[in-house]
């Protein structure tokens, strides 16, 4: 079955960077999108961008806009999500998601979430 | 403060009927379609209902979804204490050019 498979769990110091990785499998990777979401704990679901793993095409929420970088290598069926400057208020998990092949209407699956804590 | 607009919980016995409410406007829901995800606690999202009213092959019958205007609707029937977990919505935004999630609604089966 499809699955989306992330790294782990990570601890960084404010203003390091950060990269998590998100393997798929079971489909063919580059016919779809892959999402970023992020969760802090107790907080809603944050959307952060999404990459085109076809042709490598980005887009980022304004609000991350400086400090994501959304990467594919298409010879690993992975994709990378890496986070800049960061601040204790990155705290969170963080989930990578596939959108539905098309224009974007939903997100499934769901990577597992690796746990990224900022902390000094 | 969320674009989309949700209960922060809701409640009812087992056996009855919830529905939780997903508010947005014009450029959210009311021109895209909406789905929802349930997340248990330390898990991640899983999808629960699609383009407004489908559900993936897995979810039973007992969950629905609607979509009215520039509100959308999940309802659940035959509760049970399984299914206690926060559910959000999501669409996109075109005048964000963003996807947005609701705030979250827990539910709890009392």
């Amino acid at each position: 079955q499809v699955q989306l498979v992330q790294s782990g769990a990570e601890v960084r110091k404010p203003g390091a960077a950060v990269k998590i990785s998100c393997k798929a499998s079971a489909y063919t990777f580059t016919s779809y999108a892959m999402h970023w979401v992020r969760q802090a704990p107790g907080q809603r679901l944050e959307w952060m961008g999404w990459i085109n793993a076809g042709n490598g095409n980005t887009k980022y929420s304004q609000k991350f806009q400086d400090r994501v970088t959304l990467t594919r290598d298409t010879s690993a069926n992975t994709v990378y999500m890496e986070l800049s400057s960061l601040k204790s208020e990155d705290t969170a998990v963080y989930y990578c998601a596939r959108q539905n092949f098309g224009s974007i209407r939903w997100f499934d699956p769901w990577g597992q979430g690796s746990l990224v804590i900022v902390s000094s | 403060q969320s674009v989309l607009t949700q209960p922060p919980s809701v409640s009812a016995a087992p056996g009855q009927k919830v529905t939780i409410s997903c508010s947005g406007s014009s450029s959210n829901i009311g021109s895209n379609y909406v789905s929802w995800y349930q997340q248990f606690p330390g898990t991640a999202p899983k999808l629960l209902i699609y383009e407004n009213n489908k559900r993936p092959s897995e979810i039973p019958d007992r969950f629905s979804g609607s979509k009215s205007g520039m509100s959308g609707t999940l309802g659940i029937t035959g509760l049970q204490t399984g299914d206690e977990a926060d559910y959000y919505c999501g669409t996109w935004d075109g005048s964000l050019s963003a996807w947005v999630f609701g705030g979250g609604t827990k539910l709890t089966v009392l």
